[in-house]
């Protein structure tokens, strides 16, 4: 069992719907990332959160909202998005974010965007 | 910036034989990590193995080894006593040690033929 849950697993919303991701680890790690993932493509870096604050934001719309509310928990906010935002959302968490050791990854939430 | 090229979109591999997937990398970084991940088709990213590029000694991880020629800029996944479990992709990625940045290759589907 991975050690990063999310919740839900799938999630099919329009695009005038407000929804959300989440996010959980108790590894005790320090650095959090959301990642997009269209099929048959390697993940996209989206968000990189560095002791529950934004580090990184690779020029993401702003129809993705992050949020970090502790060391624990990462959230994905999701409003008016569009069809082609529909993909596999993975959240990972790391020790820190200095590039040492691995990013362990969650099961993913798949979106579908009608 | 970095570079990961994986050039067998492919491969087939019959139970219980070895196998090698190949992954070059580009980067004028001294110090980087690199990393393989396995994705079945259920989604979730599975850490496999990790190289640093001070390391001197290849990564091994159980029926998994990385092959990492420093000089050829190679750091190819090498699986041995192929399980039909192993059917999935597979990606090489590397990160700057002094960073969060994931960068991925384009992947390798693995399929295990009984």
């Amino acid at each position: 069992d991975t050690e990063v849950t999310q919740t839900p697993k799938h999630l099919v919303m329009g695009m005038t719907n407000k929804k959300s991701l989440k996010c959980e680890q108790h590894m005790g790690h320090r650095a959090m990332y959301w990642y997009k993932q269209k099929a048959k493509k390697p993940p996209e870096l989206m968000f990189v959160y560095s002791y529950e604050k934004l580090s990184i934001n690779e020029s993401v719309p702003s129809r993705f909202s992050p949020e970090c509310p502790n060391s624990s928990l990462l959230n994905l906010h999701l409003h008016a998005l569009q069809p082609e935002d529909s993909a596999l959302y993975l959240c990972a968490s790391s020790h820190n974010d200095r590039g040492r050791g691995p990013l362990h990854f969650g099961n993913g939430t798949r979106l579908t965007v009608t | 910036a970095q570079k990961i090229t994986q050039t067998q979109p492919g491969m087939f591999v019959q139970e219980k034989e070895a196998v090698t997937l190949d992954c070059t990398y580009d980067t004028s970084d001294q110090s980087y990590g690199l990393f393989w991940y396995k994705q079945p088709s259920s989604g979730e990213m599975i850490f496999l193995i990790y190289q640093g590029s001070y390391d001197e000694q290849n990564a091994t991880e159980g029926r998994y080894s990385l092959n990492f020629q420093k000089a050829r800029k190679s750091a190819n996944l090498v699986i041995s006593a192929s399980q039909l479990g192993d059917s999935a992709m597979y990606f090489c990625a590397m990160s700057k040690t002094s960073g969060s940045r994931l960068t991925f290759g384009e992947g390798t589907q693995l399929t295990v033929n009984p």
